[in-house]
This record gives structure tokens, C-alpha cells and sequence, in this order.
């Protein structure tokens, strides 16, 4: 079946520091994937997604870039904020499914 | 415009109490998908609909769980006789059009259910 697998956390960063979450999947054909972020206190929202191979997704200073070979899509931001604290999660959908398969999530603190 | 919203927010409930959870998606959105989160399970996905019907009820975890959709919007989630793992936060998610590629589901803040 399909799964996605990605780092535990917690991730403890420094302001402006690089940040990097991995996230692998295992899926037939071509699913499209995404990250989603939970805020504290809030709900899930949709941070970043890419439908095919090679296709790069970004938004709010992160990115992510579709790769078929390796099975990846790893979260990426140069220069992490305070307010970048939250918790990420990295999903897939199947070409012509409908239920999003999630990874466990990564909690990313952000110390000034 | 006005997300997806859930309600009540937070519900305390005794265990063998039946339970019910509303969920109201984005206007026009035909596809409804529940999902509960939960400490040791993480994000599972429930049910699907598609309008009124459901051609995915895969990950309801038991028959004490249903769910139904009326005229194409309000979507109720009912579980009966609950049980203290049933405790977790139930998440509403909306979508235009799940046949495309690009489609987004659009999520509501949740329910959380205590059951004691």
C-alpha cells in the first residue's frame, strides 16, 4: 500500500539557520504530493504540493522538489523565522484517489 | 470566503455515549473527507465523499462508526457507544474536484473528542 515515511523531530533550530525535513513515499504510479503545516493551536493548512516528477513546489520561503528516483519530496528553507515553529507534515495522493496518505510529522521548534 | 468549519470544537463525552460531529465544507466543494488525529495513530484518513455518497469508507476503525452527508454540504460524523480510544482530534476536509491532479484538500480546525 501506500506509505509515507519522514523525520521524527523534534527539529531544534536557530533563527536564520537552514532547515531540512525528509520525507520518502512508497506509492504506485505517479501521486501528487504535499506538505501541510499545523500552527499552535491551529488547524492544517496547505504549505507547498507538486503533481509531477521534477516539479518544484514553493511557498513562504520553503520548497520542495518532486523526485520520482529517489521517492523524495524534502522540505526545504533557507533561513528559518521564530514563527516557523510548528508542525509539518508531508502527505500523498494518488493520481486518481482521493484520501491523502500522511506521514507522522516533524515538530520544528525555532529558538531567536 | 469562509473555510471549512467544524463543530463544536471540543466535546467531553463519557465512555458508552454516542457522539456527533458536524462538519460544514467550502461552499461548492463536492468531495468531504474525514480524518482523525491521534497521539499514537498520527493522521488517518476515515471516510470520503463525493456529493451525497460515500465510495470510501475504508478507515472507519469499526461499526461504531458512520458518517452522512446531506444535500451535498453538511456532513455529520457519529460514533456510538464510544470508547477512550475513540479520543482524538477529528479533522473535516473539503476539496473542488478530486479528479485533478492539482486538487487541494482545504481542512477544518477539528473537533477534539475526550472520552472518559
Amino acid at each position: 500500500g501506500n506509505s509515507v515515511t519522514q523525520m521524527e523531530g523534534p527539529v531544534t533550530l536557530s533563527e536564520e539557520a537552514f532547515l531540512t525535513i525528509n520525507c520518502t513515499y512508497t506509492a504506485t504510479g505517479y501521486p501528487s504530493l504535499f506538505w501541510y503545516v499545523q500552527y499552535p493551536g491551529e488547524g492544517l493548512q496547505l504549505l507547498l504540493k507538486a503533481t509531477k516528477a521534477d516539479d518544484k513546489g514553493s511557498n513562504k520561503g520553503f520548497e520542495a522538489t518532486y523526485r520520482k528516483e529517489t521517492t523524495s519530496f524534502h522540505l526545504e528553507k533557507g533561513s528559518v523565522q521564530v514563527s516557523d515553529s510548528a508542525v509539518y507534515f508531508c502527505a500523498l495522493r494518488k493520481a486518481a484517489g482521493n484520501k491523502l496518505t500522511f506521514g507522522g510529522g516533524t515538530r520544528v521548534l525555532v529558538k531567536p | 470566503g469562509a473555510g471549512v468549519s467544524q463543530s463544536p470544537s471540543n466535546k467531553v463525552t463519557e465512555k458508552g455515549k454516542d457522539v456527533e460531529l458536524r462538519c460544514d465544507p467550502i461552499s461548492g466543494h463536492t468531495a468531504l473527507y474525514w480524518y482523525r488525529q491521534s497521539l499514537g495513530q498520527g493522521l488517518e484518513f476515515l471516510i470520503y465523499f463525493q456529493g451525497n455518497s460515500a465510495p470510501d469508507k475504508s478507515g472507519l476503525p469499526s461499526d461504531r462508526f458512520s458518517a452522512e452527508r446531506t444535500g451535498g454540504s453538511v456532513s455529520t460524523l457519529t460514533i456510538q457507544r464510544t470508547q477512550q480510544e475513540d479520543s482524538a482530534v477529528y479533522l473535516c476536509a473539503s476539496s473542488l474536484d478530486r479528479s485533478t491532479p492539482t486538487d487541494t484538500q482545504y481542512f477544518g480546525p477539528g473537533t477534539r473528542l475526550t472520552v472518559l
